[in-house]
């Protein structure tokens, strides 16, 4: 099984709102990620954790907050967000226990609108 | 640094028509290649991957050879359906830390009756 789930599927904020998106997966994965998509662009890396810690921020902005409370779950805590923050935010996982299985699993995504 | 450039499309074919997408890399050492494909409003799903040099992907009738003397991963299919219809991204990972994916530009396929 190479599942990777996220909820909610849609999420609209106000900027002045407080949300969190969730992903989990259970394939004994070790590192996760989250990915910022806007429309019609490839994917733009936006955090690493490996073994539940944070290994890469590329550089965003603290008005994103992620967590991982376990090796399953990984949150990204949402707050005073910017129109443009809307996008599609793609969670990904991959095995990094073992040489060259280094591919990451993609789940379906949050497509996030902030009014 | 890594870079990864494809095709621009979009590519629009008849159905049971020949595929090509053509993907060429710039990176130094022995990056692993990958093919992911995102269908209209969904993740990205990983088609297929080649971890060295002559090694062949192939997954669903799609096929791409990692060929290091012309750093490239064509991704081709004999025969393609309208439900192949969406966006193809080619990338590339390097070793280092972080495991990071560098992508291409992806390259959308629409396949008509």
């Amino acid at each position: 099984d190479t599942e990777v789930t996220q909820t909610p599927k849609h999420l609209v904020m106000g900027m002045t709102n407080k949300k969190s998106l969730k992903c989990e997966q259970h394939m004994g994965h070790r590192a996760m990620y989250w990915y910022k998509q806007k429309a019609k662009k490839p994917p733009e890396l936006m955090f690493v954790y490996s073994y539940e810690k944070l290994s890469i921020n590329e550089s965003v902005p603290s008005r994103f907050s992620p967590e991982c409370p376990n090796s399953s779950l990984l949150n990204l805590h949402l707050h005073a967000l910017q129109p443009e923050d809307s996008a599609l935010y793609l969670c990904a996982s991959s095995d990094r226990l073992r040489e060259y299985s280094d591919t990451q699993y993609f789940g379906p995504g949050t497509r996030l609108t902030v009014l | 640094g890594d870079s990864v450039t494809q095709m621009e499309g979009p590519v629009t074919l008849s159905e049971e028509a020949f595929l090509t997408i053509n993907c060429t890399y710039t990176a130094t050492g022995y990056p692993s290649l990958f093919w992911y494909v995102q269908y209209p409003g969904e993740g990205l799903q990983l088609l297929l991957k080649a971890t060295k040099a002559d090694d062949k992907g192939s997954n669903k009738g799609f096929e791409a050879t990692y060929r290091k003397e012309t750093t490239s991963f064509h991704l081709e299919k004999g025969s393609v359906q309208v439900s192949d219809s969406a966006v193809y991204f080619c990338a590339l990972r390097n070793g280092g830390g972080g495991n990071k994916l560098t992508f291409g530009t992806g390259t959308q396929l629409k396949v008509e009756l």
